[in-house]
């Protein structure tokens, strides 16, 4: 499978506890982004990683969420403390960076329910 | 004002009609310019890109943009009721990486 990978595909949690999300990019991909659609919207960017770094944050990401990429491979999204509005797909993509137009391709998401 | 605005439809059109989907968006230093599309419960599926002013054809779709209008198009020829779906317009954010994406104007082919 060459595409982009999440896990969980469906998380449903209560109000409060903490969850935690994969992503698995596409080989040799060093740019990675998070997004959040809600029913009805578009995607809305959270974060960027460009290989290990962390070099963009959207005023969306509340300090109970949190992204690592620590190789420079996977990537994880955790949400601590997580209320209702939390509720949503979550979205990862990736780009290779190696063109002057850089084309994101979206894994299947992540569907949270907080109830 | 946000960033992009789409037309939130439904858009219906028969099949085998052409579909012309709009997209305007407000950052005049916006370099690209992509069209995804995504059907219910799906994630977004890339259509085309573009980035210079004019047409991009590809198979039955056609891009167009035209940056001192700060609009961009999407044509769907030959629709078909497989086409219906969500589309989606992004463009790259002010900092090249982030994509600001519509709402999405969702399009029904009848049969």
């Amino acid at each position: 499978d060459t595409g982009v990978s999440q896990n969980p595909r469906h998380k449903i949690t209560k109000r409060g506890q903490n969850v935690t999300f994969r992503c698995d990019p596409i080989s040799e991909h060093n740019r990675l982004y998070w997004y959040r659609q809600t029913l009805g919207q578009g995607p809305e960017f959270l974060t960027y990683f460009q290989n290990e770094a962390q070099l963009e944050k959207s005023r969306l990401l509340s300090d109970r969420f949190s992204a690592e990429r620590p190789k420079g491979s996977f990537s994880t999204l955790e949400i601590q403390r997580t209320e209702q509005g939390d509720s949503a797909m979550y979205l990862c993509a990736s780009s290779s960076g190696a063109t002057s137009t850089d084309t994101q391709y979206f894994g299947p998401g992540t569907r949270l329910t907080v109830l | 004002q946000k960033e992009v605005e789409q037309n939130s439809g439904p858009l219906s059109v028969p099949e085998g009609a052409i579909a012309s989907l709009n997209c305007t968006y407000s950052d005049r230093g916006s370099q690209s310019f992509f069209w995804y599309r995504q059907y219910s419960g799906k994630s977004p599926e890339l259509i085309m890109f573009i980035y210079s002013n004019g047409d991009k054809e590809d198979g039955r779709f056609t891009a167009q943009l035209n940056k001192a209008s700060q609009y961009v198009s999407l044509l769907i020829r030959d629709s078909q009721p497989s086409d219906s779906a969500t589309y989606l317009c992004a463009v790259t954010s002010n900092s090249g990486y982030a994509l600001n994406f519509g709402k999405g104007t969702s399009l029904l082919v009848t049969p």
